[in-house]
């Protein structure tokens, strides 16, 4: 069954720069890579968006390789406020609408 | 709407009752996405509106689950005959297309528990 991968979790310190990556091997083509951010008790919060190389804006970076198997979420300068699970989502099915998120990072950050 | 509002926030109902869930979009966002997290769990793809019809049913769980769009804004979801294993947080997003270049904007949810 296709699906997206990310790790399950991550702790990081204040300052610090957090890498998160998404595996989706099975992509859809032309499709877009979202990243989302969640609270606890709130709907996911989009972050970036990317269909490949690097974006960059005022809060992340997104990197995607040429094959757009995998995706990276950068946040530089990690705060206690960034603590938070962190999905991707991708379309797995071309001419679907079947956006498919990923298995979400809960990201952990300490003073 | 300024943003996407889903009613009631909260719900609990007993096992074997029908409850629906109701979803506004913001305006002019002619796509539409239900979506179902459960308890310390990842989101799980529902269904998808474009406009008022649904081009992809391909998540509902079971025939209890349905759904509507009226006049391509506000969205039903409608469980029938509940079950224990519904409990989630149903999540509402829409966008301003189904175009896979459109970020979502999801609404707060509805904590679903049934008892």
């Amino acid at each position: 069954l296709a699906k997206t991968t990310q790790p399950i979790s991550m702790d990081s310190y204040e300052g610090q720069e957090v890498n998160i990556t998404c595996s989706h091997n099975n992509i859809a083509t032309n499709d877009y890579i979202t990243w989302y951010q969640q609270f606890p008790s709130q709907g996911p919060r989009f972050i970036i968006q990317g269909y490949k190389t690097k974006v960059t804006n005022e809060v992340a970076s997104l990197f995607i390789p040429a094959d757009r198997k995998s995706s990276t979420l950068s946040l530089p300068r990690v705060s206690l406020s960034d603590t938070a699970v962190y999905y991707c989502l991708v379309g797995l099915e071309s001419g679907t609408y079947k956006y498919i998120f990923g298995t979400g990072t809960r990201l952990k950050v300490l003073a | 709407g300024a943003g996407v509002s889903q009613s009631p926030s909260n719900k609990v109902t007993e096992k074997g009752k029908d409850v629906e869930l109701r979803c506004d979009p913001i305006s002019g966002h002619t796509a539409l996405y239900w979506y179902r997290q459960s308890l310390g769990q990842g989101l799980e793809f529902l269904i998808y509106f474009q406009g008022n019809s649904a081009p992809d049913k391909s998540g509902l769980p079971s025939d209890r689950f349905s759904a509507e769009r009226t006049g391509g804004s506000v969205s039903t979801l409608t469980i029938q005959r509940t079950q224990q294993e519904d409990s989630a947080v149903y999540l509402c997003a829409s966008s301003l297309g189904g175009q896979r270049s459109y970020g979502y904007t999801f609404g707060s949810g509805t904590r679903l528990t049934v008892v």
